[in-house]
């Protein structure tokens, strides 16, 4: 099945905190995970991208950890700053290669 | 380097009518993807143009339809307007599948 559950919906998390998004799926043929992270008016932008051989993945403030046998993801953002506040979504590439199925989102709003 | 241009950013139509939606990818990316988002369905595969050849397509009625010139710049065609067609339209670029970088994306309304 085509799909991926994405949890929570929103998150609210003080300034240094760390925000957690989950996301879950459940075709075992999808081969590359991406985190996008999109700004109102704006279009999705890459934030950082793991495949299922990898367990970790770290960029900057950015970790995605990945645990292919739970069929699970989710993506980390240490000392998260109110820049950050945006929407997020995570996605899986369909077994064609050519698509990307996307979570719901979750909206993170980082307090000062 | 450019990114993804999408024009219009913004267009208003009335149901029925035709509109046409246009996407210029990164130079170089020859894999075109579109998206539909919508506050409901969230984000949507619509299809995917690899060297003018449409390689895949989501679940969308024919009435969505596209297609990409030699130089990779690309269309959508959205025929037969309905009010559920309300949303933003997105254009993703990519050197060949996967990794795409999106564009600002153009917000049609159909009224």
């Amino acid at each position: 099945q085509q799909q991926v559950k994405q949890s929570p919906q929103s998150l609210i998390v003080q300034k240094g905190g760390i925000s957690i998004i989950n996301c879950a799926y459940e075709n075992t043929a999808f081969d590359y995970f991406p985190w996008y992270q999109q700004f109102p008016g704006k279009g999705p932008a890459l934030l950082i991208a793991i495949r299922p051989d990898v367990s970790e993945k770290k960029e900057g403030r950015f970790t995605i950890s990945f645990n292919k046998s739970a069929k699970q993801f989710s993506l980390h953002i240490m000392d998260s700053q109110p820049g950050d506040s945006a929407t997020y979504f995570c996605a899986a590439r369909d077994q064609a290669g050519t698509a990307l199925i996307f979570g719901k989102g979750t909206t993170l709003s980082v307090s000062s | 380097k450019a990114g993804v241009t999408q024009t219009p950013r913004y267009l208003i139509k009335t149901r029925g009518q035709q509109v046409t939606l246009s996407c210029s990818p990164i130079s170089g990316h020859r894999s075109v993807s579109w998206y539909q988002q919508t506050p409901g369905q969230g984000l949507q595969f619509l299809f995917e143009y690899f060297s003018e050849t449409q390689r895949n397509k989501g679940n969308f009625p024919g009435r969505f339809s596209g297609r990409q010139f030699s130089n990779s710049r690309s269309e959508m065609n959205v025929s037969t307007l309905e009010l559920g067609d309300s949303a933003l339209y997105l254009c993703a670029s990519s050197v060949s599948g996967g990794g795409y970088t999106f564009g600002s994306g153009t917000r049609l309304t159909v009224v």
